[in-house]
């Protein structure tokens, strides 16, 4: 059962634009929300993350926004750049085990 | 900075056989995830220990074992190894008993033949 869901497998932005990634999650009790970044063959890369008890979390280029009642965040790259294509993963988890659960990844490419 | 390292990264087995994967946590770090991601998955977490002892268990096979040593490093037991075994296997640390961000490693990649 996924509990976290990237409903779009990919995005095409061009270069300067912003991005816009969504994910939804169906369990209440996560509390704490990731971003990462994963190039082919390497690991996930930490970008940003945000408790619950905020809305909006900024760290340069990337901000993340949090709608606890809708169950859905978003990040936001402003301005988008080239290297910034990869392949971007959300995941929750909650204080009773900090695992994560993954959702399914939104391909991003930012053409010149 | 220190990452968490991984090894190895590539590993070829043929169905049946054992594997051992190892992960070395970022220093100072405490609690080491793993996940599992088949192709075109997402990671499927599968175990995670803090000072040495299972701290959480998910979606982890009885043929695997895993456990945290005295220098926190951890190893991945792999039995009788299946086709459908052959993913990316990561390895993430953390701090502060797991509160914090977990950090991810290179990962190995397993083929089972």
């Amino acid at each position: 059962d996924q509990q976290v869901k990237q409903n779009s497998p990919s995005l095409s932005v061009q270069e300067g634009r912003i991005s816009i990634l969504n994910c939804d999650y169906t369990n209440s009790m996560f509390d704490y929300f990731l971003w990462y970044k994963k190039y082919p063959a390497e690991g996930p890369t930490f970008l940003i993350s945000i408790s619950s008890i905020k809305d909006k979390n900024e760290d340069g280029r990337f901000t993340v926004f949090l709608n606890k009642s809708a169950k859905h965040l978003s990040l936001h790259i402003v301005p988008s750049q080239p290297g910034d294509s990869a392949v971007y993963f959300c995941a929750a988890s909650s204080n009773s085990g900090y695992a994560l659960n993954f959702g399914k990844g939104t391909s991003l490419l930012v053409t010149p | 900075a220190a990452g968490v390292i991984q090894s190895p990264r590539h590993l070829i087995k043929e169905k049946r056989e054992t594997a051992t994967l190892k992960c070395y946590p970022i220093p100072r770090h405490d609690t080491v995830y793993w996940y599992q991601q088949g192709p075109g998955q997402d990671p499927q977490f599968l175990i995670s220990f803090y000072e040495k002892m299972q701290s959480d268990k998910g979606s982890i096979p009885d043929r695997f074992s895993a456990q945290q040593f005295s220098d926190y490093h951890s190893e991945l037991n792999m039995s009788s190894l299946e086709l459908g075994d052959s993913a990316l296997y990561f390895c993430a640390s953390s701090g502060s008993g797991g509160a914090d961000t977990q950090y991810f490693g290179p990962g190995t990649r397993l083929t089972v033949l």
